[in-house]
């Protein structure tokens, strides 16, 4: 299948300060790509939707200010977590959107302290 | 809210067949029945998706009843590798802004040795 690319994998950051995240879609052109975030014994929960070279539609709930998307081509999509804060601290994955099916990167353990 | 129910957790014996039901009672007649699959601390991985025919693959087979209101999903030969939490997701196929995914807690395999 293809390959979706998340970096970092794991990454520890203090108190309010950003974090950047990065999914790249290997071997196929995403237009569409998905932000989720996953807290420990519990689902995904997508958090926005980034479109190609168009503003991230947010998810009910979701601070488009805080969580900031930028989707420049078809093949990268970043997340910043702006000011972050103990309680950001959360698996978030991605994933580009092929022609039938989904696929997702690794995922990035944020560890706010 | 998802649009599938599942049981939270099934175990099975190592080389023996494990069969994870889902259930989806209101699903509409463009959307396809998707598994995916999440081992600990990983993003999710595609499994299997059908509209109404049974489907097969190198990982599974996918049965799906002739009123599309259930499905199970089929490892013929689990092992211990296929220890995860198992996602059944209907979504119309396709790609865009509809082609997000909305996971529910999804079934927890055991495979015992």
């Amino acid at each position: 299948g293809a390959v979706v690319s998340q970096h970092p994998s794991r990454v520890i950051c203090k108190s309010g300060t950003s974090v950047k995240i990065e999914c790249r879609s290997l071997d196929f052109q995403a237009t569409t790509m998905f932000w989720y975030r996953q807290f420990p014994k519990q689902s995904l929960m997508l958090m926005a939707t980034s479109n190609e070279g168009s503003k991230a539609t947010y998810e009910q709930g979701v601070e488009k200010d805080k969580f900031l998307i930028n989707h420049a081509s078809l093949t990268l999509s970043t997340l910043t977590v702006t000011s972050a804060h103990p309680e950001d601290s959360s698996f978030y994955i991605c994933s580009g959107q092929g022609f039938t099916e989904a696929f997702f990167g690794q995922g990035t353990r944020l560890t706010v302290v | 809210d998802a649009k599938t129910t599942q049981p939270p957790s099934m175990d099975c014996a190592e080389g023996r067949a494990a069969n994870l039901p889902c259930n989806h009672s209101t699903i509409s007649g463009n959307e396809y029945v998707y598994w995916y699959r999440q081992i600990h601390s990983q993003g999710p991985q595609y499994i299997i998706h059908g509209l109404k025919n049974n489907e097969t693959n190198e990982m599974a087979s996918l049965i799906i009843t002739e009123d599309r209101k259930s499905s199970t999903l089929i490892l013929p030969h689990a092992t211990l590798r296929d220890t995860a939490v198992y996602y059944c997701i209907v979504r119309p196929e396709g790609t865009g802004a509809n082609s997000k995914l909305t996971f529910g807690k999804g079934i927890t395999l055991s495979v015992r040795p």
